[in-house]
């Protein structure tokens, strides 16, 4: 079956470490983002890709880094520099097209500090 | 910056009713998409509009995206359990470079 895979599914961070989450998609979509969710709020983009070895920032890309050397894969890094990183992070991917393709998503991985 | 509202945040309501929640934004959107996440789930995508006065339906749900392009709404008649979740509206503006820009979302809860 296509789809999104997440990985973990829980995620604890010490202070002052760095974490990294997994996605990976095998729709064969160009396109992927990375959304934080926090309890209340909607979806705000982290950042996004739409070509292997290119992305963009979004809204929020301050404390995060990611890397698209696969058209598969847009791994997202944590750093330390993000000092509030409890959350709900999702990853989607979709097509490109002008009309903005709607986003298939991920199950997510919920981040908390120890 | 530019925002897109959603209305309201909250809505309980008893098993049967109807339910409408409410997306606006102060400037020209090029589309809207709605998804829903249920509890504990991902968003899903339901729909996505693109005309101005364009209706949808599927099933229950209603989607109207208004003339000027500036608001939408998702309306579910005879509520059920299954439509449990959180719906959220998320539109792209006319011109703009930007991603999909999403709404804070309406959680529903269908009583029974």
């Amino acid at each position: 079956d296509g789809g999104i895979t997440q990985s973990p599914k829980y995620l604890f961070r010490k202070e002052g470490q760095n974490v990294t989450l997994s996605c990976e998609q095998n729709l064969n979509h160009d396109a992927m983002y990375w959304y934080r969710q926090d309890p209340g709020q909607g979806l705000r983009l982290i950042y996004y890709s739409q070509i292997v070895n290119d992305f963009q920032k979004g809204d929020i890309a301050e404390g995060y880094s990611v890397s698209r050397e696969k058209k598969e894969s847009f791994p997202l890094t944590v750093t330390s520099a993000q000092k509030n990183p409890t959350a709900f992070y999702l990853c989607a991917s979709s097509f490109v097209s002008g009309n903005h393709q709607p986003q298939h998503f991920g199950d997510g991985t919920r981040l908390s500090i120890l | 910056g530019q925002q897109v509202m959603q209305i309201p945040q909250y809505q309980h309501v008893q098993e049967g009713e109807d339910f409408t929640t409410y997306c606006n934004s102060s400037t020209t959107l090029s589309n809207i998409q709605w998804y829903k996440q249920r509890p504990g789930g991902h968003p899903v995508f339901l729909i996505q509009l693109v005309k101005s006065g364009e209706v949808k339906k599927q099933k229950r749900l209603t989607f109207q995206f208004g003339e000027a392009k500036k608001n939408s709404s998702l309306h579910i008649t005879a509520t059920q359990t299954t439509d449990v979740g959180t719906y959220f509206c998320a539109g792209v503006w006319v011109g703009s470079a930007r991603q999909l820009t999403f709404g804070s979302g309406t959680q529903l809860t269908v009583l029974p």
